[in-house]
């Protein structure tokens, strides 16, 4: 049961631009969610979080969304340079002990 | 210095052996994580121990058994290996805040790929 979403595999854009990464949740209980960024043979690296209680996170180029009623936050990056080609997976958590439960990923291309 | 460390960061075996992975991290966390990453890409929590105590035990087979003798270390060790068990092997750390852990950001390790043939 894959209660974090991200449905979009890929996003190509072009560097100078705004990168939109969305990701759905369907668990309401969830009141902590994560981005993490990924390079190939590498683990994931925190990227910035949310906390339920909020609607907007800002750290530098990256800002995070979270829309509660529509179970759903995006990830902006503004903007976009070569070096943010990754893959960017989503995380949700609620309660103890920080079980994350993590979307598929999307893959971001930046061209120049 | 690496933060968090695994090894190896390769592994191919043949079914029916065990192996182990092991993880260290030099945070000072008290809580650490294994995850797995299937086929489809989708990073799933296996394990959590804080200060060396099962806190997490997701649904794995019993062929899977974490060990950790520190709370520095949180090792994974796989019997009677299957092929179904072909993945990257990510393992984590935090360090749990008021809350109890629900809020804190998890470092990663670089992953072990096992290869089972």
């Amino acid at each position: 049961d894959q209660q974090v979403k991200q449905n979009s595999p890929s996003l190509s854009v072009q560097e100078g631009r705004i990168s939109i990464l969305n990701c759905d949740y369907t668990n309401s209980m969830f009141d902590y969610f994560l981005w993490y960024k990924k390079y190939p043979a590498e683990g994931p690296t925190f990227l910035i979080s949310i906390s339920s209680i909020k609607d907007k996170n800002e750290d530098g180029r990256f800002t995070v969304f979270l829309n509660k009623s529509a179970k759903h936050l995006s990830l902006h990056i503004v903007p976009s340079q070569p070096g943010d080609s990754a893959v960017y997976f989503c995380a949700a958590s609620y309660g103890s002990w920080g079980k994350l439960q993590f979307g598929a990923g999307t893959q971001v291309v930046v061209t120049p | 210095d690496t933060a968090v460390s695994q090894t190896p960061k390769y592994l191919v075996t043949q079914m029916g052996n065990d192996k182990s992975i092991k993880c260290e991290q030099n945070l000072g966390h008290d809580t650490m994580y294994w995850y797995k990453q299937d086929s489809k890409k989708f990073l799933k929590i296996m394990f959590s121990y804080n200060n060396k105590e099962l806190i997490i035990n997701e649904t794995v087979p019993n062929r899977f058994s974490p060990k950790s003798p520190d709370k520095a270390h949180l090792n994974l060790h796989i019997n009677s290996l299957e092929l179904g068990d072909s993945a990257v092997y990510f393992c984590a750390s935090s360090q749990p805040g008021t809350s109890g852990g629900g809020t804190d950001t998890q470092y990663f390790g670089p992953g072990t790929r096992l290869t089972v043939l």
